[in-house]
This record gives C-alpha cells, structure tokens and sequence, in this order.
C-alpha cells in the first residue's frame, strides 16, 4: 500500500516563530488528512485536501496538497504553547488510516 | 459533542494473558476501527469493521487479535494471548459514513503494558 514520510521528526520553535511540517508520497494520493495530538492525547482530525494543487487555511495553519498530489504541508504563523504537540498527516485508504510518522513541535515561550 | 469513549484507559498484564479492550463510538456511527501506538512512534492501523463484519485488517492483525460488537453500542478488541510487543496505545475510531471522505473520531486510547 502506499506510504506517507513525514519530516522532519522533530521541531523545537520559540513562540511566534513560523512552522512547518511535510509529507511526501513516491506515489499520487487521492486525499491527505491532517491530525492533532496533543502530548498523552488522541489524534484530532484537522482537515482534509483531496485536490490538486489545494489550500485551505484554519486561523494560523495553513494546509497545501501539492499540484502532484504526491506532498502536502502544514504550516502554522505565529506559533504559541498551545500548538504544542505532534502533527501527523495521514493517507485515507477506503477507511484505513495510513499515517506518517508525525512532527513534534515543541513551542518555548 | 458526542465523543468516541474507551476503558481502560490503562491496563498492565502478564505475558500470554488475554485483554479485552472496550469502545463505545458515536452513536449514530456504522464503521469502527481500531490503531495502535508504539509509545514515540506513528499510528498503525489494525482493523476496520461494518456491519458486524471485518472490513479490512493489517498485517499487525493476526490470529491473536479479534474484534466484536457484542451489543449495540460496545465494540472490542480482544488480544488473545499477550505478547511483550504489544505494549502500546490502543486507539478506537468510528465514522458516520466509510471511504475515503469519511472523518475517523478517535477516543482517548487504552494504554496496554505487558509485562
């Protein structure tokens, strides 16, 4: 099945700071799904890209699914403490859930 | 807002013991699936559910594992004879509809420990 890499692993950012996290996929994707989870927590569902070349914005994040359709970004301005934890974008497979392996982002106030 | 529920929400056994772990999805939702989370590592998925049939499983899913919806509203996951490696997170998910567009709601996890 298809795979989804993430990077980086880890990004330690001081508050207001930028962020960003990619995901990449050797082969197309037909959607991308991006998650929340907060340290201990579960993954919340942010959103989902199922377009080309597609941007949708949610207040300080900003989500893009390459023209290829073969990546896609997370980008946050502005950072702050409660942004804090790991991002992970995932492949929805006919229900399964393919997931990278997330960015930690850690916030310094 | 309705919310995916799970017990335990911890639980240590023994190497080689059973565990049934309990979820209860959002109550107008037909598909059920379960992940897991090696502490530090990504989401697996385990196993999907519809209409008290499996609808996909992983390879993760072997012989030890089972799933069941044993009334209306509860869903389990059942580990058959413990391994050390299946210490980890243990995620319930549910959604309205199924396919590609369909939004997963996760509880809040069990998190298994053998010993």
């Amino acid at each position: 099945g298809q795979q989804v890499m993430q990077i980086p692993q880890y990004q330690h950012v001081q508050e207001g700071e930028d962020f960003t996290t990619y995901c990449n996929s050797s082969t197309t994707l037909s959607n991308i799904q991006w998650y929340k989870q907060r340290p201990g927590g579960h993954p919340v569902f942010l959103i989902q890209l199922v377009k080309s070349g597609e941007v949708k914005k949610q207040k300080r994040l900003t989500f893009q699914f390459g023209e290829a359709k073969k990546n896609s970004s997370l980008h946050i301005t502005a950072t702050q403490t409660t942004d804090v934890g790991t991002y992970f974008c995932a492949n929805n497979q006919g229900g399964k859930l393919i997931f990278g392996q997330g960015t930690e982002l850690s916030v310094k106030p | 807002e309705p919310e995916v529920t799970q017990t335990p929400s911890h639980q240590v056994t023994q190497m080689g013991q059973e565990v049934i772990l309990r979820c209860v999805p959002i109550s107008n939702h037909l598909y059920f699936y379960w992940y897991r989370q090696i502490l530090g590592q990504k989401v697996e998925f385990l196993v999907s559910f519809y209409n008290n049939e499996i609808s996909e499983k992983s390879e993760i899913f072997d012989d030890q594992f089972s799933v069941e919806r044993p009334d209306g509203s509860n869903f389990t996951l059942k580990i058959r004879s413990t391994k050390l490696e299946d210490s980890a997170m243990y995620f319930c998910a549910s959604s309205q509809t199924s396919g590609s567009g369909a939004t997963q709601y996760f509880g809040p996890g069990t998190r298994l420990l053998v010993l």
